[in-house]
């Protein structure tokens, strides 16, 4: 059964830190890996999807990286800002579904 | 990305009542998805809804509780029955896009409170 791990479970840092957050996964028979952002009470917005074949994906100051064999994913998030300050979480497809990690919580301090 | 509106987007409902939240997607698409997130949680499957054909209910969850309904390519509706404090939580709408290649969207999901 595939299961979805995020460390830490939550982050504060100072605006302008460069920060990782770090995602595992226990079966590397994945379809694709996405990186979602949630802000409290909202639903899910889609940051990044990187296909089983890929290595890393880039949108503006966020990077993703998939190393499948290892079952690890990093999301790199650069010049962080308090906008940034939401849960991000991790899932992967497998099976026809989405399976989530439990997030990780990230304040960014002004 | 499709556009996806749930209605409605938050409630208070009492013990004993069913309340029906509806998903509309501004395109057609194959695959929804109905999640549940439970408070401090992540975000569980429930079902997948392909129109034309039963939705499909992953371990825990049975159709008498969570009836589904597909009528077409850019609609869906789920009813939480019976509730009880226990199904006080988001619950969001999915769709897949991409032909296959497996990228979800999510609606901004309804918060469901149960007295």
């Amino acid at each position: 059964k595939q299961e979805v791990t995020q460390i830490p479970a939550a982050l504060s840092v100072p605006e302008g830190e460069n920060l990782v957050l770090n995602c595992s996964f226990t079966d590397s028979a994945i379809y694709n890996l996405q990186w979602f952002r949630q802000d409290p009470g909202k639903g899910l917005t889609s940051l990044l999807l990187i296909q089983s074949s890929q290595r890393e994906q880039t949108s503006g100051r966020l990077n993703a990286s998939l190393d499948k064999s290892s079952g690890r994913s990093t999301l790199y998030i650069a010049a962080s800002q308090p906008g940034d300050s939401a849960t991000y979480l991790c899932a992967v497809f497998q099976g026809g579904k989405l399976i989530f990690g439990q997030g990780t919580e990230l304040s960014v301090k002004p | 990305s499709a556009v996806i509106s749930q209605k409605p987007s938050r409630d208070i409902c009492q013990r004993g009542t069913s309340l029906t939240i509806q998903c509309q997607v501004d395109s057609q698409v194959t695959m929804m998805f109905w999640y549940r997130q439970q408070p401090g949680q992540s975000l569980t499957l429930i079902a997948t809804a392909n129109q034309g054909s039963e939705a499909t209910y992953e371990s825990g969850f049975v159709i008498d509780k969570f009836p589904i309904s597909r009528p077409n390519l850019t609609f869906s509706t789920l009813t939480v029955s019976n509730m009880s404090p226990e199904d006080s939580s988001i619950y969001l709408c999915s769709v897949e896009e991409g032909q296959g290649a497996g990228e979800l969207f999510f609606g901004e999901g309804s918060r469901l409170t149960v007295l």
